[in-house]
């Protein structure tokens, strides 16, 4: 079973520009979620989507960050514009719902300088 | 509010020793509670996870003991190998939201 991609893996940018993340979850999995990750620190969720309607963005800052999910499998996390404080490892993750376990990617490392 | 507390921050440990980390929570809704596993530049991957209604699983060297009443759960590593170093991340859910809320992670290094 491949597991949740990611990509791309590392993303350097200048302040005030724009940056985008993709994910593709594990087949079958409804259930996707973005986290942010800073040094340091645990998982933190930003958006949850079941199929493709977010259930959970409230702790998404919707100024500057937008999330899609297209026929339910792909999703994409934008950015714009990208601040120093928002460098981090942001995750994406996917499980089957309910209380089944969420299987992470390895994440895309952003900084912003 | 910091709904999942996770102590200690960072962990040394001789090979062949017991590795514990604690974790506290405050939302009696939390259903499930996992630990995860995660190596630098890796995502965090599923280590083992336990329900309320049991109050220990064992699963080879990885325990988790489970305290309902004082809102606690525990991860124990036996026989900690240099290979178990890693950041162990405690977390919790409520099964009608689908959605885990981690607690700040333990740094455990084991020591050969």
């Amino acid at each position: 079973e491949a597991g949740v991609v990611q990509s791309p893996r590392y993303k350097i940018i200048e302040k005030k520009q724009p940056v985008a993340f993709w994910c593709n979850p594990i087949s079958g999995h409804n259930t996707l979620y973005w986290y942010l990750q800073n040094l340091g620190q645990g998982p933190e969720l930003l958006i949850r989507y079941e199929n493709e309607e977010a259930v959970d963005d409230s702790q998404l800052p919707k100024d500057r960050f937008s999330a899609e999910r297209l026929k339910g499998v792909d999703s994409t996390l934008k950015i714009q514009p990208a601040e120093l404080g928002d460098s981090a490892v942001y995750l994406c993750a996917s499980s089957s719902g309910g209380n089944s376990p969420l299987h992470f990617g390895n994440g895309t490392r952003l900084t912003v300088t | 509010q910091q709904q999942v507390k996770q102590s200690p921050q960072s962990l040394i440990v001789q090979k062949g020793g017991i590795s514990i980390i604690n974790c506290a929570y405050e939302n009696t809704a939390f259903d499930y509670f996992p630990w995860y596993q995660q190596f630098p530049g890796k995502g965090p991957a599923l280590l083992i996870a336990i329900r309320p209604d049991v109050s220990e699983k064992k699963e080879g060297r990885f325990t988790i003991s489970f305290n309902k009443s004082a809102k606690q759960f525990s991860l124990h590593i036996m026989d900690s190998q240099p290979g178990d170093s890693a950041t162990y991340f405690c977390a919790a859910m409520n099964s009608g939201y689908s959605t885990l809320t981690f607690g700040k992670g333990t740094m455990l290094l084991v020591s050969p």
